[in-house]
C-alpha cells in the first residue's frame, strides 16, 4: 500500500499571505490528523478530520483551518501567515476504530513551510 | 507542566550498545503509547504501539509502560548506525486520535 503523501514538500511564503497544504491518506484510512512540528514546541496537534467532519481541534488560532473531501483527502489552510508559522506540517492517517482499526497513526513526509 | 516530558538531550552510543529512552507523563487518562522514529527531513515512522501497562518486544526494540509511575521506556538492543535518528514518544487517551508527543531524543550510534 502507498503511504501518506503530502504536497508540496517545500513552500516559501511571505508574511500576510495564505497557504494551502494537501494530504492524501493511506487507502482505506478515513481519519486524517494534522500536526505542526517546530524545534521549540515539538509536535503539536492541529486538528483531526473523519468522514469529512472535524472531530477534534487543538489550541491553534482560527487562522488555521482544514477540510476533508469525500475521498478522505484533506487540506489545511493557514491565512495571514506570521513568521512563527514557519514549521514542518505533518499529516497522519489512521484506520479508525469505526473501521476496525486502532489509534496507530501513520505520518507523511511533511510540508516544510518557511515564512519570510 | 507539559503533558508529556521527554528529556531532549542528544544521546551518543557506540555501535552494539543498548539505547535506553524514556518519557514521563502527567495525564492519567493516557492508555495508548507509541514510539516513533524520525530521520532528518522525514516524517515520523511508527515503531512500537502498546496499550496500557506491560512490555512489548519487536526484534531489537522493547517498549515498556508503567502506568502506576506514568513512565514509558524504549530499549534498542545491539544498536546500529542506521538507528541514528530522533525518537519521539507519543500517547493518547483514546476516544480520539489526538496524540501528545514528547520533544524527542536525538540518538547517534557511532560505528
Amino acid at each position: 500500500k502507498a503511504g501518506v503523501t503530502q504536497t508540496p514538500r517545500y513552500l516559501i511564503k511571505t508574511r500576510g499571505q495564505q497557504v494551502t497544504l494537501s494530504c492524501s491518506p493511506i487507502s482505506g484510512h478515513r481519519s486524517v490528523s494534522w500536526y505542526q512540528q517546530t524545534p521549540g514546541q515539538g509536535l503539536q496537534f492541529l486538528f483531526e478530520y473523519f468522514s469529512e467532519t472535524q472531530r477534534n481541534k487543538g489550541n491553534f488560532p482560527g487562522r488555521f483551518s482544514g477540510r476533508q473531501f469525500s475521498n478522505s483527502r484533506s487540506e489545511m489552510n493557514v491565512s495571514t501567515l506570521e513568521l512563527g508559522d514557519s514549521a514542518l506540517y505533518l499529516c497522519a492517517s489512521s484506520l479508525d476504530l469505526w473501521d476496525g482499526g486502532s489509534y496507530e497513526q501513520y505520518f507523511g513526509p511533511g510540508t516544510r513551510l518557511t515564512v519570510t | 507542566q507539559k503533558e508529556v516530558e521527554q528529556d531532549p538531550g542528544p544521546l551518543s552510543v557506540p555501535e552494539g550498545a543498548i539505547v535506553s529512552l524514556n518519557c514521563t507523563y502527567s495525564n492519567s487518562a493516557f492508555q495508548y503509547f507509541m514510539w516513533y522514529r524520525q530521520y532528518s527531513r522525514k516524517g515520523p515512522e511508527l515503531l512500537m504501539y502498546t496499550y496500557s501497562s506491560g512490555n512489548k518486544e519487536d526484534g531489537r526494540f522493547t517498549a515498556q509502560v508503567d502506568k502506576s509511575s506514568k513512565y514509558i521506556s524504549l530499549f534498542i538492543r545491539d544498536s546500529q548506525p542506521s538507528d541514528s535518528a530522533t525518537y519521539l514518544c507519543a500517547m493518547s487517551a483514546g476516544g480520539n486520535n489526538r496524540l501528545a508527543f514528547g520533544k524527542g531524543n536525538q540518538v547517534v550510534v557511532i560505528p
